[in-house]
């Protein structure tokens, strides 16, 4: 079964750079069948998919045209875990933010999620 | 960027009644790219219907997907009392995901 466990700040200055992390148990970031994605979630906006990475002989990522050029989806293999960094945030920014996998058992859904982080953007 | 529309935006029904929800898209999608989750206050989604009719791992019988081209369905046979909760739609499509914007089932 596989856990994934979310950690980061709950509160962000306008402009500056929100930072979560999300550590895997019973599965590899390095894994050949999953993606790790981060998906937020806002009264304003709803469920909206970010981004991911994934690996498959080398690594590969996706982004959102809605946050591209503003995010980076990092692996890190030495601590099975990945991490969201999303610069020059504004208010707009706040949600909830999840880690979810995808990939195992359909490619196209999301199976396992974290337990999500509450993010304020606020001064 | 395909469109979810999901409806109604509430579903006011008892325990033991049928429950049918309703996601349609602005676009065609292919039916292994349609997903639905269930998600209850403070919790993460949760995964019920893949490929618009495979159940996930541990899901129930009495959920159910249909559906195909524009227009899919969750049917729930026989509301439990944990299955109050709101429902999403997703699809995926040009290398990204977008979901409806829920359909609550509260308890009448």
């Amino acid at each position: 079964q596989v856990l994934l466990h979310q950690s980061g700040p709950g509160l962000v200055k306008p402009s500056q750079t929100l930072s979560l992390t999300c550590v895997i148990s019973g599965d590899s970031v390095s894994s050949n069948s999953a993606a790790w994605n981060w998906i937020r979630q806002s009264p304003s906006r709803g469920l909206e998919w970010l981004g991911r990475t994934y690996y498959r002989s080398k690594w590969y990522d996706g982004y959102a045209v809605s946050v591209e050029g503003r995010i980076t989806i990092n692996p890190d293999t030495s601590k099975n875990q990945f991490s969201l960094h999303l610069n020059s945030v504004t208010p707009e920014d706040t949600a909830v933010y999840y880690c979810a996998r995808g990939g195992y058992t359909s490619a196209f859904s999301f199976d396992s999620w974290g337990q999500g982080t509450l993010v304020t953007v606020s001064s | 960027e395909n469109v979810l529309t999901q409806s109604p935006g509430t579903l006011s029904l008892s325990p033991g009644e049928r429950a049918t929800l309703s996601c349609r898209a602005s676009q065609r999608i292919s039916s292994n790219y349609l997903a639905w989750y269930q998600q209850k206050p403070g919790q993460a989604p949760r995964l019920l219907i893949y490929g618009a009719s495979s159940r996930a791992t541990g899901i129930p019988d009495r959920f159910s997907g249909s559906g195909s081209g524009t227009d899919f369905t969750l049917t729930i046979s026989r509301l439990e009392p944990e299955d109050f909760a709101v429902y999403y739609c997703q699809q995926y499509g040009s290398s990204s995901w977008t979901f409806g914007q829920g359909t609550k089932v509260e308890i009448k």
